[in-house]
């Protein structure tokens, strides 16, 4: 079974700190997004990666930025957290055009 | 302008009949569309995919049909179970790196 892990489950950070989202996936996938889901909204795409050190900009990727140094991780760094980027964050993972998988989400609140 | 519909109303149904899913979407030509579960506090998983030259699919007492004219596709669980209350996303994939989601329906079942 594929899996994707997320590094938190919940956060809380205040206004202006740098925060990190990481996540990781144990099937060699090659493609990796960051997405947030907001209620009524539906899931939008932050960033994408598709090889290390490999990036596209999503619809929304103001205020943030990406790493992929290791093929299995990938991280999603808020520069300076603002209470506007409170929400679920969603990792997934997959090979190729196939099938996304997800991680569990980290629900951050920005204070 | 692209868009991707659900219904926003929660579905409601009894335990035993079957629950119907409507995702409707504009100005895409979608090779595959699929359907994802969602349930509270948790990433989506996948259930279901079909591509744009099958007219339905079905895994155990899920069916998906696609009607690429109608720009529409249904999503049939037959004998619903209070176990099957979550939320439930569709998604098209028009090709590139970017897959589209819907909010969402929210399903709930009662025993």
């Amino acid at each position: 079974d594929v899996k994707v892990t997320q590094s938190s489950r919940y956060l809380v950070k205040r206004t202006g700190e740098k925060v990190f989202l990481e996540c990781v996936q144990d099937m060699d996938h090659e493609n990796m997004f960051w997405y947030r889901q907001d209620p009524g909204l539906g899931l939008r795409l932050i960033y994408f990666s598709y090889d290390v050190k490999m990036k596209e900009k999503g619809d929304i990727p103001e205020g943030y930025s990406v790493s992929r140094e290791k093929k299995e991780r990938f991280s999603l760094i808020l520069e300076s957290a603002s209470t506007n980027q409170t929400s679920m964050y969603l990792c997934a993972s997959r090979w190729s055009t196939d099938t996304q998988y997800f991680g569990p989400g980290t629900r951050l609140t920005v204070l | 302008s692209q868009k991707i519909e659900q219904n926003s109303e929660a579905l409601n149904i009894q335990e035993g009949k079957t629950a119907t899913l409507t995702c409707n979407y504009t100005n895409y030509s979608p090779a595959y569309l699929q359907w994802y579960r969602q349930d509270p506090g948790r990433g989506p998983v996948f259930l279901l995919l079909i591509r744009e030259n099958e007219k339905e699919k079905r895994k155990e007492r899920l069916k998906v049909t696609f009607d690429t004219t109608l720009k529409q596709s249904l999503f049939h669980i037959t004998a619903s179970q209070p176990a099957d209350s979550a939320t439930y996303l569709c998604a098209l994939y028009t090709g590139g790196f970017k897959t589209i989601f819907g909010a969402g329906t929210r399903l709930f079942v009662k025993a």
